[in-house]
């Protein structure tokens, strides 16, 4: 059974550019959240979503940032017009979603962006 | 002041010492997670607690909910323990989960 994957492992883009970061969750699991690490920094939440549906996106900033869970495919995370500060470790999880809040999430690898 | 709090930042031990990374926080959760962060930046999935203590090879994680407090205990450390660990707690009723900012812990041989 193949863990949660993430792709690409990193990223380059320049300034304005956009930025699409792909989740596929662990086979069986239909919840997926997204947490970013700025350097330096500890792990924030970004966004929640189960399939085809945002449940909580608080941590998402206002502008720029989208991401969606389609029925078929893996999760995108998707930042357009990318600045510096964009700069950041990407994390995915996911949980199966059958057993309410007593879940444990399971982390993909990290997509690491670096904006020029 | 952060809702999760862990202590200490950086901890260097000797190999086969006995290590206790300590969190507290300050609001009602459902779950208590502990993960390991390895130097790669992988995240690994230590425990998930919402009460007593849940034990897994050489790691020990306990949780006390009325004083807001868990620890993890590392038993006869080991270098390849070296690594970032991170504490990381679920708001009550909701999935959302907010993090402590870490302890990079090195073990020597």
């Amino acid at each position: 059974n193949a863990g949660v994957m993430q792709n690409p492992r990193h990223l380059v883009r320049r300034r304005g550019q956009e930025a699409r970061l792909r989740c596929s969750p662990m086979k069986g699991h239909s919840h997926v959240y997204w947490y970013r690490q700025l350097p330096e920094e500890g792990l924030k939440f970004m966004v929640y979503l189960q399939k085809e549906n945002i449940i909580d996106e608080s941590g998402m900033p206002k502008e720029r940032f989208s991401a969606e869970f389609p029925k078929e495919g893996p999760s995108i995370l998707r930042i357009q017009q990318v600045v510096r500060g964009d700069s950041a470790a990407y994390f995915c999880a996911s949980s199966r979603g059958t057993s309410g809040l007593q879940e444990t999430q399971y982390f993909g690898p990290g997509t690491r962006l670096l904006v020029l | 002041k952060n809702e999760v709090e862990q202590s200490p930042q950086n901890l260097t031990a000797q190999e086969g010492e006995f290590i206790t990374i300590n969190c507290s926080y300050s609001v009602g959760i459902s779950a208590l997670h502990w993960l390991q962060q390895h130097p790669g930046g992988g995240i690994v999935s230590l425990f998930m607690l919402s009460s007593g203590k849940k034990k897994h090879g050489r790691l020990i994680a306990t949780i006390n909910i009325q004083e807001k407090h868990s620890s993890l205990h590392i038993t006869a450390s080991h270098p390849r323990d070296s690594a970032v660990y991170i504490c990381a707690v679920r708001w009550k009723n909701t999935d959302k989960l907010i993090f402590g900012t870490g302890t990079r812990l090195q073990v020597f041989p």
